[in-house]
């Protein structure tokens, strides 16, 4: 059984860094093919992917958000990690980590985390 | 980075109401996918590469759609079809999702 959960600080000041966590089970990282990505949705608003990493430790990130995003991962390839430097009131949003279908052509989410509420305010 | 645009923004149908939510991509897309969103809840895969029902998904639903204008349908519209409905895409490294097209039972 594939499940996803996020973790983060609920609220931070603008300009600190948030830390996110994805920790899942049913799956490992290691595995060829696997890619897990990290997607937000402020309260109303649509959805934005924000970056991916696969089993090879490659990353992707969305352009327009690069510069102050890292994506990681542990070695136990259990866990995924999200660092957006420099958060403003923008970042408030529902964060989500998905995991891309492995090993299908198309790149589409079929497992999907709970989301964690994240809050920027002075 | 390729936007993608829904129509309509929100809709309300009647039941046994044939619904059809359009996304449009601004450049060609080999691929469409779709969520189902429920307030409070995360979205979950609807359709996938354009036409294909993910798991559980009934079959009143369908995908169509090529190149930069995709669709879904239901055929006869029930109440828990209620929801917003998101497209997305992948192409070159990048990925977007389309503004959501939130559909309620008249």
């Amino acid at each position: 059984q594939v499940t996803l959960k996020e973790s983060g600080p609920g609220m931070l000041q603008p300009s600190k860094t948030l830390s996110l966590t994805c920790s899942f089970s049913g799956f490992s990282l290691s595995t060829s093919g696997m890619v897990v990505s990290w997607i937000r949705q402020p309260s109303g608003k649509s959805l934005e992917w924000l970056a991916a990493i696969d089993w090879d430790g490659d990353k992707y990130y969305n352009p327009s958000l690069k510069s102050r995003l890292t994506v990681s991962k542990d070695t136990s390839n259990t866990q995924v990690f999200l660092k957006i430097t420099s958060v403003d009131i923008a970042d408030t949003a529902t964060y989500y980590c998905a995991r891309r279908r492995p090993n299908y052509g198309s790149y589409y989410f079929d497992y999907w985390g709970q989301g964690v509420m994240v809050t920027v305010s002075s | 980075e390729i936007v993608l645009t829904q129509s309509p923004t929100t809709m309300a149908a009647s039941p046994g109401e044939k619904v059809t939510i359009t996304c449009r991509a601004s450049s060609s897309v080999s691929y469409m996918h779709w969520y189902q969103q429920k307030p409070g809840a995360s979205p979950k895969p609807w359709i996938y590469d354009t036409s294909k029902l993910a798991s559980g998904v009934p079959n009143r639903f369908s995908g169509s759609g090529s190149g930069t204008s995709y669709s879904l349908t239901i055929s006869s519209m029930e109440t828990e079809d209620t929801a917003t409905y998101y497209c997305q895409q992948w192409s070159s490294n990048s990925l977007t999702f389309g503004s959501g097209t939130k559909l309620e039972i008249k």
